[in-house]
């Protein structure tokens, strides 16, 4: 089944405690890129990338950390997470060329 | 950078037949997207529209007037399951794959 998956689901931290969230996709596309999901805030996008070894910063990055060692995986690292950082967190995938993005199931993220 | 407008919330009867506007302001401008969020969901791929017109999916239709800068989602025959949120995102010019989400349109359909 053509997917994006996302580990964890559920997280519940401390502050400063270094955390990375997984996303693998089984679609080989060439786009990845992280969202997060604030109330009244909607989507905003955090990295992105076009393709293995190229990222880049969207609409909020700080405190954010990403690679793209492997077409397939996008994990996202806070490295000293804090409270600011509790939200809904979503990986998406897209063929190269096309506006259709594949989310995944989003993880929750509670920074104490 | 961009912004996009559109409304929080919108309430329909079953049956009947609901638009979600969205107005944008970016500084270039590839596309127009929809997508439909369920409560605690991931959200899903609606349309998507680059040229100026009516595109159409079944029940949902979407329409876009670059000149404008303007847009809407058109959902006909309204079901309960379609009570969701419905964003429109585009494209920002300064990269081909900078996507900006509005803050969503929550739509609650009623019997």
């Amino acid at each position: 089944e053509a997917q994006v998956t996302q580990n964890p689901r559920y997280l519940i931290t401390v502050t400063g405690k270094k955390l990375t969230v997984t996303c693998s996709q089984n679609m080989n596309h060439e786009y990845m890129s992280w969202y997060r999901q604030d109330p009244g805030l909607g989507l905003r996008q955090i990295y992105y990338s076009m393709n293995v070894e190229v990222t880049d910063k969207g609409d909020v990055p700080e405190g954010y950390k990403v690679s793209r060692k492997e077409k397939r995986n996008f994990p996202l690292i806070l490295e000293s997470p804090s409270p600011n950082q509790t939200s809904l967190y979503f990986c998406a995938s897209s063929p190269h060329g096309t506006d259709t993005q594949y989310f995944g199931p989003g993880t929750r993220l509670t920074v104490l | 950078g961009q912004s996009l407008e559109q409304p929080s919330e919108v309430t329909a009867v079953e049956g009947a037949i609901v638009q979600i506007n969205c107005t944008y302001q970016t500084s270039g401008f590839y596309g127009l997207s929809w997508y439909q969020q369920h409560d605690g969901g991931a959200p899903t791929f609606l349309s998507y529209n680059a040229l100026d017109g009516l595109e159409e999916t079944g029940r949902f239709s979407s329409f876009l007037s670059r000149s404008d800068s303007y847009g809407y989602l058109l959902l006909q025959e309204l079901q309960m399951k379609d009570s969701a949120s419905y964003f429109c995102a585009v494209r920002d010019s300064s990269g081909y794959s900078t996507l900006t989400f509005g803050k969503g349109t929550m739509l609650l359909v009623s019997p």
